[in-house]
């Protein structure tokens, strides 16, 4: 089944402890994004990357960092979270000649 | 950056019709997409539109796109209590960026 995965679905944690939420998608999509939601605000996008070692902030980068070595995964990286990153986090992918964006389930993050 | 508007809630009665209204202020827009989210649920795409149609029809939904005024709407024909959920438009501009309204509520009165 065509799809993105992300894990985990949620997760809790303290200031100040990395972490990173995983994003993997299966159609061979050269581009994929992260996006936040909080409430009123809609979706922003936080990074995404046009494909492989290639990745580019989007309206809300700072905090997070991104990878892309393989053209399946990329990772959202909190090196340190605080309270304010507290959110919803959804992974997106599409083909760059394709209108078409797949997203994952998302992944709820508390940060106390 | 650009700026992507809706209005917060909407209500409407069982086997009305349900207009969404949206704005955005990006002139290279490329594609504009409609998104259902359910509740604890990502987000399904409904329709969408190429910024050079002016309306897409698909079942009971209607995607009516103003580019001079840049105004874009859903139609649902026929709203069932099944299509209570949040209802966000979105754009993708010329450089890949896609961009959310805020969304908006719509509830469905039996």
């Amino acid at each position: 089944e065509a799809q993105v995965t992300q894990n985990p679905r949620y997760l809790i944690t303290v200031t100040g402890k990395k972490l990173t939420v995983t994003c993997s998608q299966n159609m061979n999509h050269e581009y994929m994004s992260w996006y936040r939601q909080d409430p009123g605000l809609g979706l922003r996008q936080i990074y995404y990357s046009m494909n492989v070692e290639v990745t580019d902030k989007g309206d809300v980068p700072e905090g997070y960092k991104v990878s892309r070595k393989e053209k399946r995964n990329f990772p959202l990286i909190l090196e340190s979270p605080s309270p304010n990153q507290t959110s919803l986090y959804f992974c997106a992918s599409r083909r760059l000649a394709n209108y078409g964006y797949t997203f994952g389930s998302g992944t709820r993050l508390t940060v106390v | 950056g650009e700026d992507v508007e809706q209005s917060l809630f909407l209500s409407v009665r069982e086997g009305d019709s349900s207009v969404i209204n949206c704005t955005y202020t990006d002139s290279s827009s490329t594609y504009l997409y409609w998104y259902k989210q359910e509740p604890g649920a990502g987000l399904q795409l409904l329709t969408y539109i190429f910024s050079n149609m002016d309306m897409k029809q698909d079942q009971r939904l209607t995607v009516l796109l103003n580019k001079k005024d840049k105004h874009l709407s859903l139609r649902i024909a026929d709203t069932q209590t099944g299509d209570s959920a949040i209802y966000f438009c979105a754009d993708n501009n010329a450089g890949n960026m896609l961009t959310f309204g805020g969304g908006t509520r719509l509830m469905v009165k039996p």
